[in-house]
């Protein structure tokens, strides 16, 4: 079946734009998380949705990060007046409800920022 | 949350058996064992999970002796194809936010 999906594959933006990246989680998982990876580093955890709400947005990193997950699928990242330390490859990944640990990733979005 | 500490790269050949060892401490009761493997422009994939003694699947093999102190991963006879980062994850299943160290880069070759 169909993974977990990320729009656009890469994105090249200019310091100061706003950006939104898009994940498709497989159907029928309730749990979507984005990570953030830079080079060289694991990825790092940012929000995790259950459901449309955010149920742990600990590791965005400031107020310029922005999630969404309006109908409890689709989700959008969301990053206003963007800096060149944003600049990594952003992770979605989606679960089941139960389970534990096992989460699905997609391919990420790769963000750079001039 | 439990850290880890796993060596930082591994060299092997063709058709050799991998361990790769992690060590947690200071890991919890309620904690358990997560491997993820990634490769170059992908995204992570679970492949295998265990809280004690010894769990094997299709793709690999996972020791956690009594203390839980550290645990093993075992690929066997690994190919070419193997060559990826691998992260080493402990956590309880009320956390879902996956914690990932700097992983250990195996490298295969012929």
């Amino acid at each position: 079946g169909a993974g977990v999906s990320q729009t656009p594959s890469n994105k090249v933006t200019e310091k100061g734009k706003y950006v939104e990246l898009r994940c498709d989680p497989i159907s029928g998982h309730t749990a979507l998380y984005w990570y953030r990876q830079s080079l060289g580093q694991g990825p790092e955890f940012l929000i995790y949705f259950q459901g449309t709400g955010a149920a742990d947005d600990s590791g965005l990193p400031n107020d310029r990060f922005f999630a969404v997950r309006p109908e409890g699928s689709v989700s959008t990242l969301k990053i206003q007046r963007t800096e060149r330390g944003d600049s990594a490859v952003y992770l979605c990944a989606s679960s089941l409800p139960g389970g534990v640990h096992e989460q699905f990733f997609g391919p990420g979005t790769r963000l750079t920022v001039l | 949350l439990a850290k880890t500490t796993q060596p930082i790269s591994m060299d092997s050949y063709e058709g050799q058996e991998v361990n790769i060892t992690c060590s947690h401490n200071n890991i919890a009761t309620n904690d358990y064992i997560t491997w993820y493997q990634q490769f170059p422009s992908q995204g992570p994939r679970f492949i295998i999970q265990g809280y004690k003694t010894k769990v094997t699947n299709e793709v690999a093999s996972l020791f956690i002796p009594a203390d839980r102190k550290s645990s093993t991963l075992s690929l066997p006879r690994v190919s070419l194809s193997d060559t990826a980062v691998y992260y080493c994850l402990v956590g309880d299943a009320s956390r879902r936010a996956l914690t990932f160290g700097s992983g250990t880069r195996l490298q295969v070759q012929p």
